[in-house]
């Protein structure tokens, strides 16, 4: 089954403790990209992928990092989180810039 | 518009009512424009990528339409049914560069 798979889906972390959430897609996509979902503000933007190696920010990158070493793996590290990061996550990815994104299931963060 | 902007950001309908959305997106430097269709505690879902002003499409009993010139998009829904129910997002691209997401249009339909 085509899918982006997203790992954990639930986290409840401490300030400081680094994390990582991982996602993985298995339709060859060559772009790949985070999102955060925070009420009243819609999706956001916070780092994309156009292909392995190829990574830039997106609106709110502040305190995220990212990697693409692999074209399935899409990585967003959270070295040192914050209660601001308290969100929902979404990884999406697209065959094409023309084509819909596909969505993993989500993550939701709770930093206390 | 420097963002991407949806109407109205709530709608009740009644169950066979058709209705319609607005999504307004900056004109210069576009791409392609994104529909998703969000059910509650679950993913987004594409519906829809247009990218040629004119540009119609068509799934089922839900349709949509791009003017570029202008930067508007319209999402229709003929005779809309409960399982309608749900947040409909746009989202704007120039290319691979970043992607704007509107704050959606949640629809309820009453049965």
């Amino acid at each position: 089954e085509a899918q982006v798979t997203q790992n954990p889906r639930y986290l409840i972390t401490v300030t400081g403790k680094k994390l990582t959430v991982t996602c993985s897609q298995n339709m060859n996509h060559e772009y790949m990209s985070w999102y955060r979902q925070d009420p009243g503000l819609g999706l956001r933007q916070i780092y994309y992928s156009m292909n392995v190696e190829v990574t830039d920010k997106g609106d709110v990158p502040e305190g995220y990092k990212v990697s693409r070493k692999e074209k399935r793996n899409f990585p967003l590290i959270l070295e040192s989180p914050s209660p601001n990061q308290t969100s929902l996550y979404f990884c999406a990815s697209s065959m094409a810039a023309n084509y819909g994104y596909t969505f993993g299931s989500g993550t939701r963060l709770t930093v206390v | 518009i420097l963002n991407v902007e949806q109407s109205p950001q709530s709608l009740h309908v009644q169950e066979g009512d058709s209705t319609n959305f607005t999504c307004s997106f900056p004109s210069s430097n576009f791409y392609a424009l994104h529909w998703y269709r969000w059910e509650t505690a679950k993913s987004p879902e594409a519906l829809f990528v247009m990218t040629l002003n004119g540009d119609e499409k068509k799934k089922g009993r839900i349709s949509a339409t791009l003017n570029t010139k202008e930067g508007y998009s319209y999402l229709y829904i003929k005779g809309s049914q409960p399982e309608d129910s749900a947040t409909y997002l746009c989202a704007s691209s120039g290319g691979y560069q970043k992607v704007t997401f509107g704050t959606g249009t949640k629809l309820q339909v009453i049965p």
